[in-house]
């Protein structure tokens, strides 16, 4: 799986749109990105994935760059309820069922 | 649809003792994946079952072990415990068409406390 980098901590006023950056410079053409978000003392919750174009579904959005090297994944109207640690990952799939989780971010949500 | 169910949620032992916890899959789900989560580690990769086999093993020592039933129901071990082995242990299921991970449906967790 290709290292992900991702900002320890970020803050977003609820209501306003969460921007959550991820770095992965080494993603191999048949890795997807993937991210989860672990709501404290629950087990982490898919959220969405995407391998070339960007991908919408009902929590969020994913835009990955054109040459695959960094990802966002776009909260529109953040809830308090989005607090949480959220995960980037990178990883080809296949007979390979592991992720390889990082420290990602703690997003914050204030009122 | 139920969720992934573990048990027990919460659970004390000393040292040198073993402990078993199981996890039930979401129904038609035949992947299932344990994580150690602890606060220094973070989450961490124990092992994958599909169909009654492990496919896949993180690097952990021995006494950690698992298995699969013909129900795709798992349950994983930790032999002589160790005051490290204190974690929220973790358990997720997949669909696993082959083609890819997929999509990972977590547990809430089994909290170990190791005294």
């Amino acid at each position: 799986d290709a290292k992900t980098t991702q900002p320890p901590s970020m803050d977003c006023a609820e209501g306003r749109a969460a921007n959550l950056p991820c770095n992965h410079s080494t993603i191999s053409g048949n890795e997807y990105v993937y991210w989860y978000r672990q709501i404290h003392s629950q087990g982490p919750q898919y959220i969405i994935h995407g391998l070339k174009n960007n991908e919408t579904n009902e929590m969020a959005s994913l835009i990955i760059t054109e040459d695959r090297k960094s990802s966002t994944l776009i909260l529109p109207h953040a809830t308090l309820r989005d607090t949480a640690v959220y995960y980037c990952i990178a990883t080809s799939g296949g007979s390979n069922y592991k992720l390889t989780f990082g420290k990602g971010t703690l997003l914050t949500v204030n009122p | 649809k139920a969720g992934v169910t573990q048990t027990p949620r919460y659970l004390i032992k000393t040292r040198g003792q073993q402990v078993t916890l199981s996890c039930s899959p979401i129904s038609g789900h035949r992947s299932v994946s344990w994580y150690q989560q602890t606060p220094g580690q973070g989450l961490q990769f124990l092992f994958e079952y599909f169909s009654e086999t492990q496919r896949n093993k993180g690097n952990f020592p021995g006494r950690f072990s698992g298995r699969q039933f013909s129900n795709s129901r798992s349950e994983m071990n930790v032999s002589t415990l160790e005051l490290g082995d204190s974690a929220l242990y973790l358990c997720a299921s997949s669909l696993a068409s082959g083609t890819g991970i997929g999509e990972l449906f977590f547990g809430e967790g089994s909290r170990l406390t190791v005294l």
